[in-house]
């Protein structure tokens, strides 16, 4: 079955590193949805890719959507203690299908 | 204000016995779900729903049930609970389809069961 797969599972960072987390799909993706979710929180929506290429910015935060349609970045330019959290991808094959998270990047910021 | 709860936040159980976790939207959504996230494996979906009467299995639905006889109330029900089912488990709603709109979480139920 399909298969979504994050590296790295967790990365520590100084405050103001920049950081990166990859997702990579088996089979071609459809659309690319991101969540970020706090300790002890629950997962928050931050963006959704559909388009092949795509790139999209919020902030600190820059989303790609490969080429191929088959992986996808998130990346943080100078993170800051408020970026903690675990970085989820996630994939479904059409809008009322059933969704696939990736594992998840847990991000430490260390002050 | 707009949200998706959750009752109970926390449950600690036996094994065989039945429970309900109920969780109710108030933003008219069509689309609601049910997670489990485990360690290592992040959230995996249970079951999911597209509208009233209608629903399908996500990728672990063994030993859950669901129904979705009103709009806002997405019940998720453990027939004979299990150990292997101790887990923290989100209801997760949006507008139309997952791919078109943001999904809102609940604020999650840690069950355990003894």
């Amino acid at each position: 079955g399909q298969q979504v797969m994050q590296i790295p599972q967790y990365q520590h960072v100084q405050e103001g590193e920049d950081f990166t987390t990859y997702c990579n799909s088996s089979t071609t993706l459809s659309n690319i949805q991101w969540y970020k979710q706090r300790p002890g929180g629950h997962p928050v929506f931050l963006i959704q890719l559909v388009k092949s290429g795509e790139v999209k910015k919020q902030k600190r935060l820059t989303f790609q959507f490969g080429e191929a349609k088959k992986n996808s970045s998130l990346h943080i330019t100078a993170t800051q203690t408020t970026d903690v959290g675990t970085y989820f991808c996630a994939n479904m094959k059409t809008s009322y299908d059933k969704v696939i998270f990736g594992p998840g990047t847990s991000l430490s910021v260390i002050p | 204000e707009a949200q998706v709860t959750q009752n109970p936040r926390y449950l600690i159980t036996v094994t065989g016995k039945k429970l309900t976790v109920t969780c109710s939207q108030n933003m008219n959504h069509e689309y609601m779900s049910w997670y489990r996230q485990d360690p290592g494996l992040g959230l995996r979906q249970i079951y999911y729903s597209m509208n009233v009467e209608v629903t399908d299995k996500g990728d672990v639905p063994e030993g859950y049930k669901v129904s979705r006889k009103e709009k806002r109330n997405f019940p998720l029900i453990l027939e004979s609970p299990s150990p292997n089912q101790t887990s923290l488990y989100f209801c997760a709603s949006s507008l139309l389809g997952v791919g078109t709109d943001t999904q809102y979480f609940g604020p999650g139920t840690r069950l355990t069961v003894l």
